[in-house]
C-alpha cells in the first residue's frame, strides 16, 4: 500500500532560518506528491505539488523536489516568516486509488521572531 | 463565501447520540471526501464519493456512514457516537485523478 513518512515535530525556528522538513514514501505505482499547510483554525490549503520524477514544485517561496530514486519530497524554505507557523503535510496519490490522499502525521512549524 | 462549507464547525455531544456533520461544495467538482484528523496521525480517509451514486469506504469507516444528497452535498453520519469518534472531521472536493483536493475548514467534534 502507500505510505507517507515526515520527520518528527514539532519544529521551532528563529524568523529568516533555513526551513527542511523531511518527507519520504512508498507507493504502489506512480504517486502524484503534494504539501498542504494548516494554518490554525482553518482547513488544509494546497501549498505545492509534483507529478514526475525530478518536478520541482514551489509556491511562497517553500520547494519541494520529486526524487524517485530517493522516495523523497523534502519541504524547503531559504528564509522563514513569523507567517510560516503552521501545520505541513505532505501527501501522495496513485493511479486507481481514486484519487485518495494518503498523508504523514504532520509537522507543526512554529516560527519565532 | 468558502468554496467547501462544513456545518457546524463546532459540537459537543454525549456517548450514544446520532450525529451529522454536513458538507456543501460550490466548485463544482465530482469527488468528495471525508476525512477525520488526530494529532500525530496526519488524515485519515473515512468515505469517499466519485458522483451521486458511487461511495466507497475508506480506511476507518467502521461506525460511520455517509450520504450523498446532490452533487454538492456530502454528509457524515455518526450512527452512535463514542468517545474515540472525538477528532476534527474535514471534508473535501476534487476534479479527478492527481488533482489537489480542497478542503473545508473542519468540523471539531467533542464526544464525551
Amino acid at each position: 500500500g502507500n505510505s507517507v513518512t515526515q520527520m518528527e515535530g514539532p519544529v521551532t525556528l528563529s524568523e529568516e532560518a533555513f526551513l527542511t522538513i523531511n518527507c519520504t514514501y512508498t507507493a504502489t505505482g506512480y504517486p502524484s506528491l503534494f504539501w498542504y499547510v494548516q494554518y490554525p483554525g482553518e482547513g488544509l490549503q494546497l501549498l505545492l505539488k509534483a507529478t514526475k520524477a525530478d518536478d520541482k514544485g514551489s509556491n511562497k517561496g517553500f520547494e519541494a523536489t520529486y526524487r524517485k530514486e530517493t522516495t523523497s519530497f523534502h519541504l524547503e524554505k531559504g528564509s522563514v516568516q513569523v507567517s510560516d507557523s503552521a501545520v505541513y503535510f505532505c501527501a501522495l496519490t496513485t493511479k486507481g486509488s481514486g484519487s485518495r490522499l494518503t498523508f504523514g502525521e504532520g509537522t507543526q512549524l512554529t516560527v519565532n521572531p | 463565501d468558502a468554496d467547501v462549507t462544513q456545518t457546524p464547525r463546532n459540537r459537543i455531544t454525549k456517548t450514544g447520540k446520532r450525529i451529522m456533520l454536513e458538507c456543501s461544495q460550490t466548485k463544482g467538482h465530482d469527488r468528495m471526501y471525508w476525512y477525520r484528523q488526530d494529532p500525530g496521525l496526519g488524515l485519515r480517509l473515512i468515505y469517499y464519493s466519485f458522483d451521486v451514486k458511487d461511495i466507497n469506504k475508506g480506511e476507518i469507516s467502521d461506525g460511520y456512514s455517509v450520504s450523498r444528497q446532490a452533487q454538492a452535498k456530502f454528509s457524515l453520519s455518526l450512527e452512535s457516537a463514542i468517545p474515540n469518534q472525538t477528532a476534527l472531521y474535514f471534508c473535501a472536493t476534487s476534479e479527478g485523478q492527481s488533482r489537489p483536493q480542497h478542503f473545508g475548514d473542519g468540523t471539531r467534534l467533542s464526544i464525551l
